[in-house]
């Protein structure tokens, strides 16, 4: 079966940093995505990674190594409204994206 | 604000019921995707249409329905409500059918009683 996994809760306190892991089993990958969802609202595109690497984007930074089947998200400078659920999910062969639980990240002043 | 439009926001109804919701993509975009979320649940996908064409299908109970109009908005019909349908249900649109993010609507909230 396919298998996405991502830490339920973090907790991570303001002007850090913290890296949320994924890990995932996919019949066949074609790029894995993360999102940010504020409780209630919709989910938000951060990243894309189809090859393995680092990519950053300001405040944020996404990892990818398909070898091994595992990626993080890596946000620095943690600010309060970076509380929020992040989810991880992967396309596969048929492009259909597999979606993670995401991780609820609690950031405390 | 992504661009992507869903009506209503909100919507109570009963058991045994049926509702709709709808759903208009960015403009440009072909291909609309139906998700369901439950209360601190994750997203589970429910159909994806790309330029009128049911494309693929997720967790969709066979009491769920959507199609596609030519325009590109989308309708997601929900029949005989039952406690448990009660959720978040959001639309997203992408304008490729692969390797292209989603943008999502704000959702609509869905309380059956």
């Amino acid at each position: 079966g396919q298998n996405i996994d991502q830490p339920t809760e973090m907790t991570a306190t303001e002007g850090a940093i913290v890296q949320i892991n994924c890990t995932y089993q996919t019949s066949g990958f074609n790029g894995l995505f993360w999102y940010q969802q504020h409780a209630g609202e919709a989910p938000t595109f951060l990243s894309y990674n189809v090859l393995d690497g680092l990519e950053e984007k300001g405040r944020f930074s996404s990892f990818l190594s398909r070898s091994k089947g595992y990626s993080y998200l890596l946000l620095k400078e943690l600010q309060m409204k970076d509380s929020a659920s992040y989810l991880c999910a992967v396309m596969d062969s048929n492009y259909q994206l597999i979606w993670g639980a995401g991780t609820k990240l609690i950031i405390k002043p | 604000d992504s661009g992507v439009t869903q009506t209503p926001k909100h919507l109570i109804t009963a058991t045994g019921q049926r509702v709709t919701l709808r759903c208009s993509p960015r403009s440009g975009d072909l291909s609309v995707y139906w998700y369901q979320q439950s209360l601190d649940q994750g997203l589970q996908f429910l159909i994806q249409y790309y330029n009128g064409e049911e494309r693929a299908k997720g967790n969709i109970l066979e009491r769920f329905s959507a199609q596609q109009f030519p325009d590109l908005h989308s309708e997601l019909n929900l029949s005989s409500l039952e406690l448990g349908d009660s959720a978040l249900y959001f639309c997203a649109s992408s304008v490729e059918r692969e390797y292209s993010e989603q943008y999502f609507g704000p959702g609509t909230r869905l309380t059956v009683t």
